[in-house]
């Protein structure tokens, strides 16, 4: 399997300040064929589903603010929140499908310090 | 707008079967473009993937739930369905189903990532 583990654990940001969040991956996802990285960003809200932000690391999925930005490539990526407001109080998960074993990261909480 | 929706038993005794099912609101769930999984939440803990099917009925299982979890679609009904048997307390959580992406490449089928959610369902597992 794929193992995915992200840093920090959780933040605490001001409003109006960058956020970061790592994600790192036991193994490369970068499909040599496609020069793709296989890998996804999810939101999740306290109790709501996760919503998709990222996918191939670095495209933001339709609607998301481009306040948010993924980045990285092979084993280590980011997900940026260039101004942080209230509503990006969630908890962001990383998640691999390179491998048809899908796998996600243990997930960071983001709050407002 | 395509919605998702899981359905099924909140409570299951131990040792027993949880059955889940999510309807489909739009849409075929045959379609070549899109695959199908399911994915758990135990409360206040992260996302764990359970498994995919794709277009073929092909399946996808973690590893760890391989010999105890059926995923099947009936495709007249635009249903998604998860069997776990021999369940305990450890599989406590909230169940979502999700629409995947998927593409072809060089004639080769690749399942990417979860583009719709359903809202979730919590199963309990306890006597």
């Amino acid at each position: 399997d794929i193992v995915m583990t992200q840093s920090p654990e959780s933040l605490a940001v001001s409003l109006g300040e960058r956020a970061t969040i790592n994600c790192k991956s036991s193994q490369s996802v970068l499909y040599s064929s496609t020069n793709k990285n296989y890998l996804a960003w999810y939101q999740q809200k306290p109790g709501q589903p996760p919503k998709l932000l990222i996918y191939w690391a670095s495209t933001r999925e339709s609607g998301v603010p481009d306040r948010f930005s993924g980045s990285g490539s092979g084993t280590n990526f980011t997900l940026t929140i260039s101004s942080l407001r209230a509503e990006d109080v969630a908890v962001y998960y990383c998640h691999q499908f390179f491998s048809g074993l899908f796998t996600f990261g243990p997930g960071t909480k983001v709050d407002i310090k | 707008q395509l919605q998702l929706q899981e359905s099924g038993p909140g409570l299951v005794k131990p040792s027993e079967t949880l059955s889940l099912t999510c309807t489909v609101s739009v849409g075929s769930i045959s379609d070549s473009n899109y695959f199908w999984g399911w994915i758990r939440q135990p409360p206040g803990k992260g996302l764990e993937w359970i498994g995919n099917i794709y277009y073929n009925d092909n399946t996808y299982y973690h590893p760890s739930l391989k010999s105890r979890v059926t995923i099947s679609v009936d495709s007249s009904r635009k249903q998604l369905s998860l069997k776990l048997n021999s369940v305990t307390a450890a599989d406590t959580a909230v169940y979502y189903c999700a629409r995947g992406n998927y593409e072809f490449w060089s004639g080769y089928g690749m399942a990417n990532w979860f583009e719709h959610w359903g809202q979730g369902t919590l199963v309990t597992v306890s006597s």
